[in-house]
């Protein structure tokens, strides 16, 4: 059972690009969470995701960030007109269920895209 | 707002001996979990022993513990006869319970753990 699948690794774009992260989660699970970790940082969240719908994106930028986890695909962080401050490691977990993240088995983690903004 | 901190951004400990890793937070609620993670250089997130608030007995996974104490809101990590492979950054989290809105995570900011030969 492969785990949570990020990619690219590693990305890099010029200011003012437009910036997308994938993550796959395991099988079978149908919430996504992505966080952000910037230099010397612990991890950030983001934003919580189940199949078509945000359930919870408090901890999203208001502009230029945004996040989809469509029926079929994986889930996308989009990132537009990136500044050199979005430069950070971005992760993504999923679990099966709310419950299941706590009582059954944790968040399970990616190993997340390095962004680095020219 | 729950708060995690931590405040020894970098510790070393002797190949075979203990360290400990300390971690306080801040909340209202009296359902949550804590959790240690362990990041290596891979950046993986790898999780290293969880914590039930209403539990009163310490975690232990092998050669890892934790010593909790809830009225102190503190959750320290105890890593025993340590190995160079423990070397990483370790970061402690808290998560609010079942009745909570959603399941994410706060995060600590980091200690950075080496393990000298």
């Amino acid at each position: 059972n492969a785990g949570v699948m990020q990619n690219p690794r590693h990305l890099v774009r010029r200011r003012g690009q437009e910036a997308r992260l994938r993550c796959s989660p395991m099988k079978g699970h149908s919430h996504v969470y992505w966080y952000r970790q910037l230099p010397e940082e612990g991890l950030k969240f983001m934003v919580y995701l189940q199949k078509e719908n945000i359930i919870d994106e408090s901890g999203m930028p208001k502009e230029r960030f945004s996040a989809e986890f469509p029926k079929e695909g994986p889930s996308i962080l989009r990132i537009q007109q990136v500044v050199r401050g979005d430069s950070a490691a971005y992760f993504c977990a999923s679990s099966l269920s709310l419950r299941d993240s706590s009582y059954n088995s944790p968040l399970h983690f990616g190993n997340g895209t390095r962004l680095t903004v020219t | 707002a729950q708060t995690v901190t931590q405040s020894q951004p970098e510790m070393s400990v002797q190949e075979a001996e203990t360290v400990t890793l300390s971690c306080t937070y801040d909340t209202s609620e009296s359902d949550y979990y804590l959790f240690w993670y362990k990041q290596p250089p891979s950046r993986q997130m790898i999780l290293v022993i969880r914590q039930e608030a209403y539990k009163q007995q310490n975690a232990t996974e092998n050669r890892f513990s934790v010593n909790f104490q809830k009225a102190a809101k503190s959750f320290s990590l105890k890593i025993s006869d340590s190995q160079l492979g423990d070397a990483a950054m370790y970061f402690c989290a808290y998560k609010a319970g079942y009745g909570g809105a959603t399941n994410k995570l706060i995060f600590g900011t980091g200690t950075l753990l080496a393990v000298q030969p």
